[in-house]
């Protein structure tokens, strides 16, 4: 059975950074696209960055430039590098894989950007 | 502003069919493979349809999409109060280079 699991949440002031992680089992890893979508409370889903198996990566304008996607498939996990957090960036952080389709996401890790 | 359009609510009676639109452009829907996920109120997305109009095992048949130049539909028919939940369409944006969502419809059943 696929099962991801997403850590690295929490507190964090404006300014500042988080490592948000995304472990995966129950498939081969490095032969699946993986992404991180995001979801701030009352709101709709926002794709924010994918990489391909190839370790090619992809991201959102909102993102480009303060967060960074890498993946260790040795590790089977993949992560999201987050600097220059902003308020606007508080949200609950999915990862995602699949085929052809996402079906298979985590339970999402809370990320809050406030002083 | 998403760049997929959705109408932020639809609603329908127990058994009724309701449609849900999804508006893009030729850069995304005019191009690519519409996706539509179901989301239940703190739950992750749950997968409806991939590659426009295909199920995936385990996704009903009265479950169906269809997409038309720029623009995708999700049909539900036979509703039903488990339907009650948050739809989203999704495809990939070429001037963009991103996935893009719409910005989700909730389905009410009354």
């Amino acid at each position: 059975e696929v099962h991801l699991v997403e850590s690295g949440g929490g507190l964090v002031q404006p300014g500042g950074s988080l490592r948000l992680s995304c472990a995966a089992s129950g498939f081969t890893f490095s032969t699946y696209d993986m992404h991180w979508v995001r979801q701030a409370a009352g709101k709709g889903l926002e794709w924010v960055s994918g990489i391909s198996t190839a370790g090619h990566t992809y991201y959102a304008d909102s993102v480009k430039g303060r967060f960074t996607i890498s993946r260790e498939n040795a590790k089977n996990s993949f992560y999201l590098q987050m600097n220059s957090l902003r308020a606007g960036d508080t949200a609950v952080y999915y990862c995602a894989t699949g085929l052809d389709i996402w079906d298979s996401w985590g339970q999402g890790t809370l990320v809050t950007v406030s002083s | 502003q998403s760049v997929l359009t959705q109408p932020p609510s639809a609603s329908g009676t127990p058994g009724q069919r309701v449609s849900i639109s999804c508006s893009g452009s030729s850069s995304n829907i005019g191009s690519h493979y519409v996706f539509w996920y179901q989301q239940l109120p703190g739950t992750a997305p749950k997968p409806l349809v991939y590659n426009n109009n295909q199920r995936p095992s385990g996704v009903p048949d009265r479950v169906s999409g269809s997409k038309s130049g720029t623009s995708a539909s999700l049909a539900i028919s036979g509703l039903r109060s488990e339907d009650e939940a948050d739809y989203y369409c999704s495809s990939w944006d070429d001037s963009l280079r991103a996935w893009v969502f719409g910005g989700g419809t909730k389905l009410t059943v009354l």
